[in-house]
C-alpha cells in the first residue's frame, strides 16, 4: 500500500524567506503526486500536481515542486513566502490499481508559521 | 458556480441520531469520494464511487453508508452517531478512475454532542 511521509510537523519561516516542505512517498509504480493547502476552517486547495513529464512542476501562488524518483520525494518550494502563506500543507499520492480509483493517500501535514 | 458542493457546511447533532451529508458535482466527473479529516487534521479516504459502483470501501463502521442516486451525487448517511464521528467530512470528485482533475468540496464540520 502507498504511504506519504511529511517529516516536519511545524515549520516557522520569516516573511520573505525561502521555503521548502518535504514529502516522501512509498509506492510501487509511478505515482500521481499532489500538494494541497488548507487555511484554518477552510477546504483543500490544490497547489500543484505531478502525473508525468517534466519533473519540476509549477503551481499556483508561486509554488513549485520537484519529483525525484531516486529519492521518492516531491518537495514543495517557494522562493519568498508571504504572511498569507501561513496554513497547513498536505502532500498526497494517488494510485490507480487497474480496477478503479484508490483515492488519495495523504501525509499528516506540515503546519507553516510565518514570522513577521 | 461551485464545482463540488456539500451541504450542510456545519452539522451539530446528538449521539444516537441519524444524519446525512449531501454532495453534488457539476463537473461531469465519473468518480466521487468521501474523506474524513479528524481532529489532528489527518485525512483518510472512506469511500469512492465510479459510475454508481462502489470501488473501494475502507474499514469504516457500517453505520456509514454512501448513497449515489446518480453520477453527480454522492451522499453520506450516518446511523447512530457517536462522539468519535465528530470530524470534517470532505466530498471530492475526479475526472476518471485514474484520479485526474481531483476537486474537493469545502467540507462539512460534524459535531456530535
Amino acid at each position: 500500500a502507498q504511504s506519504v511521509t511529511q517529516p516536519d510537523i511545524h515549520i516557522t519561516v520569516s516573511e520573505g524567506a525561502s521555503l521548502e516542505l518535504r514529502c516522501n512517498y512509498s509506492y510501487g509504480a509511478t505515482p500521481y503526486l499532489f500538494w494541497y493547502v488548507q487555511s484554518p476552517g477552510q477546504g483543500l486547495q490544490l497547489l500543484l500536481k505531478y502525473f508525468s513529464g517534466d519533473t519540476l512542476v509549477q503551481g499556483i501562488k508561486g509554488f513549485e515542486a520537484e519529483f525525484k524518483r531516486s529519492q521518492s520525494s516531491f518537495n514543495l518550494r517557494k522562493p519568498s513566502v508571504h504572511w498569507s502563506d501561513a496554513a497547513e500543507y498536505f502532500c498526497a499520492v494517488g494510485s490507480y490499481s487497474g480496477g478503479g480509483a484508490d483515492g488519495l493517500t495523504f501525509g499528516k501535514g506540515t503546519h507553516l508559521i510565518i514570522q513577521p | 458556480d461551485t464545482a463540488v458542493s456539500q451541504t450542510p457546511k456545519y452539522l451539530v447533532t446528538q449521539m444516537g441520531n441519524d444524519k446525512s451529508i449531501k454532495c453534488e458535482q457539476n463537473l461531469g466527473h465519473d468518480t466521487m469520494y468521501w474523506y474524513k479529516q479528524d481532529s489532528k487534521k489527518f485525512l483518510k479516504i472512506m469511500f469512492s464511487y465510479n459510475n454508481k459502483e462502489l470501488i473501494i470501501n475502507e474499514t469504516v463502521p457500517n453505520r456509514f453508508s454512501p448513497k449515489s442516486p446518480d453520477k453527480a451525487h454522492l451522499n453520506l448517511h450516518i446511523n447512530s452517531l457517536e462522539l468519535g464521528d465528530s470530524a470534517v467530512y470532505f466530498c471530492a470528485s475526479s475526472q476518471d478512475h485514474r484520479g485526474r482533475s481531483y476537486t474537493f468540496g469545502s467540507g462539512t464540520r460534524l459535531t456530535v454532542v
